[in-house]
């Protein structure tokens, strides 16, 4: 079975400040992995996702992140925030094994951007 | 540009109502889902279908039914709605080639 943690459910950070969302994950077999924003009072949208290659992959608004196999990692980084970065982010693994029936997300991290 | 469309957005229910979100999507993809999401324990996945015909139980199915008639349409039925019930449903699509999801703009329903 597959497994997300996000280790911070709350992240402050000033405005032009960089920042960095944690997730690590769990699983015996190779994963795709995704980060999710959520906009208040919207649904989900993708702001990511990794499913071979590059370790580095960049997504939308500024936003990269950086699978680490070894650490089981796949941390959310922007180097300057804006307001309008406030959301909730969701880090979510597919076990390659199921064909991406079943996406487990994590708990979630919500960043507030201070001005 | 309808994507996936939930309705209705609001429901209040009280204990033993019965009732069904309804879901469509226009993007003609095969898979689709219902999570729920309560605070503190992100998305949970209720049930799934990969196409017409097709449904399957995902981590929280108790107190749900779904059916799959045709490619477009999901609907999620609550028989008997409980307090338990009482969260925001999102239903999503997924792209084949991305295992992408696509997102409904959720329904938030409360049981009373």
């Amino acid at each position: 079975a597959q497994s997300v943690t996000q280790l911070d459910s709350q992240v402050p950070v000033f405005e032009e400040a960089p920042v960095e969302l944690r997730c690590n994950y769990s699983s015996s077999v190779s994963v795709y992995l995704f980060w999710y924003v959520q906009y208040p009072n919207q649904g989900l949208q993708l702001l990511l996702k990794y499913l071979s290659g590059s370790t580095l992959v960049k997504g939308i608004n500024g936003f990269e992140a950086e699978f680490n196999k070894s650490q089981t990692s796949f941390h959310l980084r922007k180097p300057s925030v804006h307001i309008s970065d406030t959301a909730e982010y969701f880090c979510a693994v597919s076990d390659l094994n199921f064909g991406n029936e079943k996406l487990t997300f994590g708990t979630g991290t919500r960043l507030t951007i201070i001005p | 540009n309808a994507g996936v469309t939930q309705t209705p957005k609001f429901q209040v229910l009280k204990t033993g109502q019965s009732m069904t979100l309804q879901c469509a999507q226009d993007m003609n993809h095969e898979y689709m889902s219902w999570y729920r999401q309560d605070p503190g324990m992100g998305l949970r996945l209720i049930h799934y279908s990969v196409g017409a015909g097709i449904t399957d139980q995902g981590e929280v199915p108790n107190g749900y039914n779904v059916s799959r008639s045709t490619t477009e349409d999901f609907p999620l039925r609550l028989l008997s709605a409980a307090p338990s019930q009482t969260s925001v449903y999102f239903c999503a699509s997924r792209s084949t080639g991305t295992g992408e999801l696509f997102f409904g703009e959720g329904s938030r329903l409360t049981v009373l």
